[in-house]
């Protein structure tokens, strides 16, 4: 595709629910990140992948937030046991070369609603 | 880690205007973006400018590295221009951190 895509564009949990974020990058892009974006905020840092390898999930904000990227290319953001605090946009960027040197192009985006 | 700061926080502008929004960060930087943030989410790169200036249509961008701080220019404003701008760097690590944007108001 032309562009970063994100499936579903919204999603209703009730709290306690896992819920999976899809991410698929620009063919190519060596390198995936996932943001969490809060309501009136700038998007915040969750993980990054080098094609398969997670090199960074130091913004994963407790462990029941898993990332994979198992073949290099599409991405999944699992949420386990979701709570109300997780509610926000959740946002996945791609770029061309490893290490952040590059631009980074952004999908719309994942919003989450958890009641 | 780095600071990233922007300003004003809030601009409101008559169509036609032109305006200036800032960026300042407390340290070196390795990539430094623009985005429009339009009403739908969506975030739209602008510009990528680690350094030294670029311009697309009525928009600009200047990064001055060494005083670390980089502008914004919008001349002619128009309403579609509305939404948030963000400013995010990064240095030799992966993540972009991101200011907390200036959201501008564009009325007829």
């Amino acid at each position: 595709g032309a562009g970063v895509s994100q499936s579903p564009r919204y999603k209703v949990a009730k709290r306690g629910q896992d819920v999976a974020l899809r991410c698929d990058p620009i063919s190519g892009h060596v390198s995936l990140f996932w943001y969490q974006q809060a309501l009136g905020q700038g998007p915040e840092f969750l993980t990054y992948f080098q094609n398969e390898a997670q090199l960074d999930k130091s913004g994963l904000p407790s462990d029941r937030f898993f990332a994979e990227r198992p073949e290099g290319s599409v991405s999944t953001l699992k949420i386990q046991r979701t709570q109300q605090e997780d509610s926000a946009v959740y946002l996945c960027a791609s770029s061309w070369t490893s290490g952040g040197a590059s631009e980074q192009f952004f999908g719309p985006g994942t919003r989450l609603t958890v009641l | 880690g780095i600071q990233v700061e922007q300003s004003p926080p809030d601009l409101i502008l008559q169509e036609g205007a032109n305006s200036t929004l800032r960026c300042n960060f407390s340290d070196s930087v390795n990539n430094l973006q623009w985005f429009h943030q339009n009403p739908w989410g969506q975030l739209i790169n602008l510009f990528y400018i680690p350094s030294g200036t670029k311009q697309n249509g009525r928009l600009s961008a200047t990064t001055v590295a060494t005083e670390r701080y980089s502008l914004l220019y919008i001349s002619s404003s128009q309403t579609t221009d509305s939404g948030v701008y963000f400013c995010a760097t990064n240095q030799a690590g992966t993540a972009l951190i991101f200011g907390k944007g200036t959201t501008l108001s564009v009325s007829s």
